[in-house]
């Protein structure tokens, strides 16, 4: 069963736009959920969490349970934000990983 | 090291062959998963490892794929009869328990497979 559903595969704005990276999900309880990042020629790393309520380079997530909805937002997009985003879902002994978008953020 | 490990980070292969691809986790690092990313596939689940033993192998996609890991520490996935549609990246991740729950993964560099 798809657990987490990512339905842009490609996402291109322009620098200083808005972006939002969607993120749906499909689990019963409460699972934790995330966002990672790859940049180019470097590893899958960890962007930001949602228990941690945290901003990270000026991203936010608000996980929506109403909607199981975790998507990822930053209000004005770099340059350097071009990167691929995997959204993930862990119910705790897991980790379950969306098809990815990759954002381009155009100069 | 402090990272997660894979080795090699490239393997080019002939159609046929069998590879084995090493993963190394940060020690301590209970919980082990192997992925397969592909061009426009995004990240595929492969094996997930507790300790020595595989709870979930559902994602491994044929016979021709199999994983073991031993003391609890390396893990190698193992590829038999290669074919080209194996070519892809395979990550390998690892995390620990804090209070009963994986809050994080770690990912390793991965290996770059090119079947010809």
């Amino acid at each position: 069963a798809q657990r987490v559903t990512q339905p842009e595969k490609l996402l291109s704005v322009f620098k200083g736009a808005p972006v939002e990276l969607k993120c749906n999900y499909s689990y019963s309880g409460s699972p934790e959920l995330f966002w990672y990042v790859q940049y180019s020629r470097q590893r899958l790393q960890l962007l930001l969490r949602h228990i941690s309520r945290e901003s990270i380079k000026g991203f936010t997530a608000d996980l929506n349970k109403g909607e199981t909805s975790f998507h990822l937002k930053k209000p004005f997009a770099q340059e350097e934000d071009s990167a691929m985003y995997y959204c993930a879902l862990s119910p705790g002994n897991q980790f379950y990983f969306g098809t990815g978008t990759s954002l381009t953020v155009i100069p | 090291g402090a990272g997660v490990s894979q080795s090699p980070s490239n393997k080019v292969t002939e159609k046929g062959k069998d590879v084995e691809l090493r993963c190394d986790p940060i020690s301590g690092h209970t919980a082990l998963y192997w992925y397969r990313q592909s061009l426009g596939q995004g990240l595929e689940f492969l094996i997930y490892f507790q300790g020595n033993s595989a709870p979930d192998k559902s994602g491994l996609p044929s016979d021709r794929f199999s994983a073991e890991r031993t003391g609890g520490s390396v893990s190698t996935l193992t590829i038999q009869r290669t074919q080209q549609e194996d070519s892809a990246v395979y990550l390998c991740a690892s995390s620990l328990a804090t209070h009963g729950r994986f809050t994080e993964a770690f990912f390793g560099q991965g290996t770059r497979l090119t079947v010809v």
